[in-house]
């Protein structure tokens, strides 16, 4: 089974700076499988980035996604404050998914 | 807008069995696979169960095989998650959510807003 890492667990920035969240699995993953989501209390996860650079419907263009391999990147060039939220990458291989533990984007 | 509505949740005691539905709708259901993820209180995603598109085939979790059955009724736009022996560490909300894909697992598209199941004594 491909275990995830996300680092930081948390990062504590304020609006406008830029965020980067690392994704690192165990083994490598295919691109079209690594994906990532957002997800706020009390709230379903949306769907952000999928096939680790392609952004989702409706997704604005300061989220983007990059990495190959078994290292993977979410960035947010520019911190809105409705960002401010749990971020989970995912990978699918085969006949398993396995979610990373998260990180959570909070207010400095 | 894709629309799945969870059903099914509360408390239950250890050992017991409860069914989830999740009913869907604005999207042709039978053209995609269906996955159960869960959320324990406080916790990380938990991927659960995947159906393919038309029930032929099945995947779970290790930690809820051979207790939990995945279903689908494409006639009743519904999709099911039987879950049996319950135990404590099942306590959790639940969410339906669609992969992009019909059969083989690719991304999660699009979620329910989850129901929470409760085991206790």
């Amino acid at each position: 089974e491909i275990v995830l890492t996300q680092s930081p667990g948390t990062l504590s920035l304020s609006p406008g700076e830029r965020a980067t969240l690392s994704c690192r699995a165990s083994q490598s993953v295919g691109s079209n499988y690594l994906t990532w989501y957002q997800q706020k209390p009390g709230q379903a996860p949306r769907l952000l980035i999928y096939g680790a650079s392609s952004r989702a419907t409706g997704i604005p263009d300061r989220f983007s996604g990059s990495g190959s391999g078994t290292d993977f990147t979410l960035t947010i060039s520019r911190l809105d404050p409705e960002d401010f939220a749990v971020y989970y990458c995912q990978q699918s291989g085969g006949s398993r998914v396995t979610f990373g533990p998260g990180t959570k984007v909070d207010i400095k | 807008q894709v629309q799945l509505v969870e059903s099914g949740g509360g408390v239950v005691q250890p050992g017991r069995s409860l069914r989830l539905s999740c009913t869907a709708s604005r999207f042709t259901f039978s053209n995609y696979g269906m996955h159960w993820v869960r959320q324990a209180p406080g916790k990380g995603l938990e991927w659960v169960a995947f159906i393919w598109f038309d029930g032929s085939n099945k995947y779970y979790a290790d930690s809820v095989r051979g207790r939990f059955t995945i279903s689908r009724d494409n006639s009743e736009n519904t999709l099911y998650l039987q879950m049996n022996s319950l135990r404590a560490e099942d306590t959790a909300v639940y969410f339906c959510a669609r992969d992009k894909g019909k059969s083989g697992i690719y991304f999660l598209d699009y979620w329910g807003q989850g129901s929470l199941v409760t085991v206790s004594s």
